[in-house]
Order: C-alpha cells, then sequence, then structure tokens
C-alpha cells in the first residue's frame, strides 16, 4: 500500500517570498514523484516529476523539488513566487501495480499569494 | 497541453437516470484513466483502461463500468445515479504505465 500526506491545506505567503509545499509519502516498494499544480475550474497539470536520477528535480513555472529516500520526502519549493501561482498544488506518489501504474494523491495544498 | 477533451464539461441530471461521460484522446496514449475528485479526498481512481477493450476496476469503482472500443474514447457510465455520485470528474491519459498522467480539464456532474 502507499500513501501521501500532504501536511498543510493552506498556505498564505507574500508576493515574491520563497514558498515550501510539503510531501511526505509512504510505500513498500520504489516509487516515482510527482507535483501537480490545479487552477480553478482547470485539470491538472504536471509541474515536475522524479522517476530516476539526481534527486533534485527542476519543473516548469519557476519551481523544483527534492527527493529525500530516507525522510520519504518530497518538499516543493520556489524561491520568489508570483501572483499568477496562486492555486493548489498535488503532491502523487506512483508504484507498479501488476497491470498499471497506481498513483495515488495527496489531497492538495492551497497557495495564496498575497500582493 | 495533452489532446484531451472531456465532454460535457457540465451535466446536472436526477437521481436514477444513466449518465455517460465521455474521453476522447488525440495522443494515441494506451492507457486511459477516469477519476473523481472531491473535496478532502484528493483524486481517486474509478477505473482504467490498458487498451482498447481492456479495463480494469480502481479503488471508487461501485456504481460505474467503462467501455473503450477505440484507442482514442474512454467512456464512463453511471448506470443509475446517485446524489453521491456528485463530484468532478477527470480523464487522464499516460503514454506507458511508468510515465506521468496527464488530465483533461474535468466534467462538474451534479445529481439532484
Amino acid at each position: 500500500a502507499q500513501s501521501v500526506t500532504q501536511l498543510d491545506s493552506q498556505v498564505p505567503v507574500f508576493e515574491e517570498a520563497p514558498v515550501e509545499l510539503r510531501c511526505n509519502y509512504s510505500s513498500s516498494v520504489s516509487v516515482y514523484l510527482f507535483w501537480y499544480v490545479q487552477y480553478p475550474n482547470q485539470g491538472l497539470q504536471l509541474l515536475l516529476k522524479y522517476l530516476s536520477g539526481s534527486t533534485l528535480v527542476k519543473g516548469i513555472n519557476g519551481f523544483e523539488a527534492e527527493f529525500n529516500k530516507s525522510q520519504t520526502s518530497f518538499h516543493l519549493r520556489k524561491p520568489s513566487v508570483h501572483i499568477s501561482d496562486t492555486a493548489e498544488y498535488f503532491c502523487a506518489v506512483s508504484a507498479d501495480s501488476g497491470g498499471y501504474q497506481k498513483v495515488t494523491f495527496g489531497t492538495g495544498t492551497k497557495l495564496q499569494v498575497i500582493p | 497541453d495533452a489532446g484531451i477533451t472531456q465532454s460535457p464539461r457540465h451535466k446536472v441530471t436526477e437521481t436514477g437516470t444513466p449518465v455517460t461521460l465521455r474521453c476522447h484522446q488525440t495522443e494515441n496514449h494506451r492507457y486511459m484513466y477516469w477519476y473523481r475528485q472531491d473535496p478532502g479526498h484528493g483524486l481517486r481512481l474509478i477505473h482504467y483502461s490498458y487498451g482498447v477493450k481492456d479495463t480494469d476496476k480502481g479503488e471508487v469503482s461501485d456504481g460505474y463500468s467503462v467501455s473503450r472500443s477505440k484507442t482514442e474514447d474512454f467512456l464512463l457510465t453511471l448506470e443509475s445515479a446517485t446524489s453521491s455520485q456528485t463530484s468532478v470528474y477527470f480523464c487522464a491519459i499516460s503514454e506507458s504505465k511508468d510515465q506521468p498522467q496527464h488530465f483533461g480539464d474535468g466534467t462538474r456532474l451534479s445529481i439532484l
């Protein structure tokens, strides 16, 4: 079984300040990790992915995340946020489940950028 | 953006009626998925498909059926809609099972 925990349901941050959105996971097998962003009335858009290799992953819109296997974490960071980053962010873990890759999503973190 | 179209985008219907949602892709991807999104639950997998006529259940499949007669189309049917199925439904596709999934814009379904 696998699970994802996003500890913060809402994160307010001032424009141009740095932000970190936290994600912890548990799994008994090797996993792939993803962050998605969802804007109102839209689907989820892939921000970045960790499949293998370097533990520091860079994504779109200036976001990056670091895979920490010992702490089973995959926190998302951005050094300076913009108003346009206001959205909901979902962490997801994917593991082989026989016929398909089972993806488990966290419950989301709403990032509110304050002008 | 991945070529995924969901229809309809919004639907209101009554309890007990059948409802079919359509997902159409232009990417020729093998894998297709249906999720529902509810506050506090994130996204939960309803059914998935790993090829034409090949489908299987996800974690919340009760009350739902699917069909895939062509690579590009994946249909989700609520046989007899209930108020608990009011939700936002998302279709996703992936090229292979270890590649990221890409999502459509969703269907907002209200069952009165």
